[in-house]
């Protein structure tokens, strides 16, 4: 029974290129959320997307940052021309449901280091 | 505004005694889940133990308990018989069945466990 997937574990992209991060969520599990998380600092939410739907993209930068969960294929967060900024640990997260009840599990996170 | 305050950033404790990790929250909302993960180093998020608004009794998973004091809004961790496997980040999160279901997080406490 895999948890959350998440690839790669490790990133390392130059100024300017463009980083794709994937997360397959927990098996029976249709709503995804993205976080990241800065040195020292505690999760910022970022997009939370079911099947093919963004249903809330309030945390996400407006610009050079975009997400997709499509009907198949895991989920992914793109970031276009990368600035040391956005250097930080990205998590993945899902659960079966919305509410408060249920807690999210997390994938191992891809940290990504901008050069 | 949902709000998770961490006061503590780091803490130490003697192995084998109980440690108390403080969590406030602050939301105007009456229905609400208080969730408890755990960073160890490696770096993934693992989830400790769940606290619904409505719970009328604390909630406990092995030597992990919550200290839930709703009129106070805090929801404080407690671990007991503290080992060194237990060393880690702390973070406290909260979520809602409005709010599309994402979880707020705090800054995160750091737990030493000394021998």
């Amino acid at each position: 029974n895999a948890g959350v997937m998440q690839n790669p574990r490790h990133l390392v992209r130059r100024r300017g290129q463009e980083a794709r991060l994937r997360c397959s969520p927990m098996k029976g599990h249709s709503h995804v959320y993205w976080y990241r998380q800065l040195p020292e600092e505690g999760l910022k939410f970022m997009v939370y997307l079911q099947k093919e739907n963004i249903i809330d993209e309030s945390g996400m930068p407006k610009e050079r940052f975009s997400a997709e969960f499509p009907k198949e294929g895991p989920s992914i967060l793109r970031i276009q021309q990368v600035v040391r900024g956005d250097s930080a640990a990205y998590f993945c997260a899902s659960s079966p449901k919305e509410g408060q009840g249920s807690p999210l599990h997390f994938g191992n996170g891809t940290r990504l280091t901008v050069t | 505004a949902q709000k998770i305050t961490q006061t503590q950033p780091g803490m130490f404790v003697q192995e084998k005694e109980a440690v108390t990790l403080d969590c406030t929250y602050d939301t105007s909302d009456p229905s609400y889940g208080l969730f408890w993960y755990k960073q160890p180093s490696s770096g993934e998020m693992i989830f400790l133990i769940y606290q619904g608004s409505y719970d009328q009794q604390n909630a406990t998973e092995g030597r992990y308990s919550l200290n839930f004091q709703k009129a106070r809004k805090s929801a404080n961790l407690v671990i007991s018989a503290s080992q060194l496997g237990d060393s880690a980040m702390y973070f406290c999160a909260m979520r809602f069945n409005t709010n599309a279901g994402k979880s707020t997080f705090g800054d995160g406490t750091t737990l030493t466990v000394k021998p």
